[in-house]
């Protein structure tokens, strides 16, 4: 079992739609958890971190977290094309310490 | 406020020879991880340095080597290159708790022929 698991996609939607990514992780003592984008050709850029259960919303973007599921997942509300890019879920803390582990990530398409 | 400097953007090398990258980090920032990125394989962390000691270490063989300076600079080093080493080498940076994320590096392409 990967530790960081996450759908490659690539996943569709049309424009102003809400995109769901979603991700698992194997270590039950993970303490923070991470959204990245990636465009082609670039590094990944941190969009969204959330440590405690819930939601945490920032403009157009909603991370959810679940530590009893172990699962966390990032809405995307109003989808542009500029949101087109790879998604890549990371977790850090549990027996990892201070290393974050990323998830292969999920390439997500905006149709305009 | 400067980024993330990887050094240089790009490599060729030949199949054993050996290659140092260089990362300068944010300023301030104590923390700096490696990672390998591939099409196939995704992001593979490598090893992580915290005040000039190596915090944390991936899987990968001993042919990878990493170190940090007092500055908080830190190089990476891979020696007896193969063909498979091939790859995007990125930089991290980070305060160094466990509740930041990273801002990375442009990265370093490594091409082995």
């Amino acid at each position: 079992q990967k530790e960081v698991e996450q759908n490659s996609g690539p996943l569709s939607v049309p424009e102003g739609a809400i995109a769901s990514l979603n991700c698992t992780y194997s270590d039950r003592g993970s303490q923070s958890f991470f959204w990245y984008r990636q465009y082609s050709g670039k590094s990944p850029e941190l969009i969204m971190s959330i440590y405690s259960n819930g939601d945490k919303e920032d403009g157009r973007f909603t991370a959810q977290l679940n530590k009893a599921s172990q699962y966390v997942s990032l809405l995307i509300r109003d989808s542009q094309p500029s949101d087109s890019a790879t998604y890549l879920c990371a977790v850090k803390g549990g027996t990892g310490g201070f290393k974050t582990i990323f998830g292969a990530g999920t390439r997500l398409f905006v149709k305009a | 406020k400067a980024g993330v400097t990887q050094t240089p953007r790009y490599l060729i090398k030949t199949r054993g020879q050996q290659v140092t990258l260089s990362c300068s980090p944010i300023s301030g920032h104590r923390s700096v991880s490696w990672y390998q990125q591939t099409p196939g394989q995704g992001l593979q962390f490598l090893f992580e340095y915290f005040s000039e000691t190596q915090r944390n270490k991936g899987n990968f063989p001993g042919r990878f080597s990493g170190r940090q300076f007092s500055n908080s600079r830190s190089e990476m080093n891979v020696s007896t290159l193969e063909l498979g080493d091939s790859a995007l080498y990125l930089c991290a940076s980070s305060p160094g708790t466990a509740s930041y994320g990273y801002t990375f590096g442009s990265g370093t392409r490594l091409t082995v022929v």
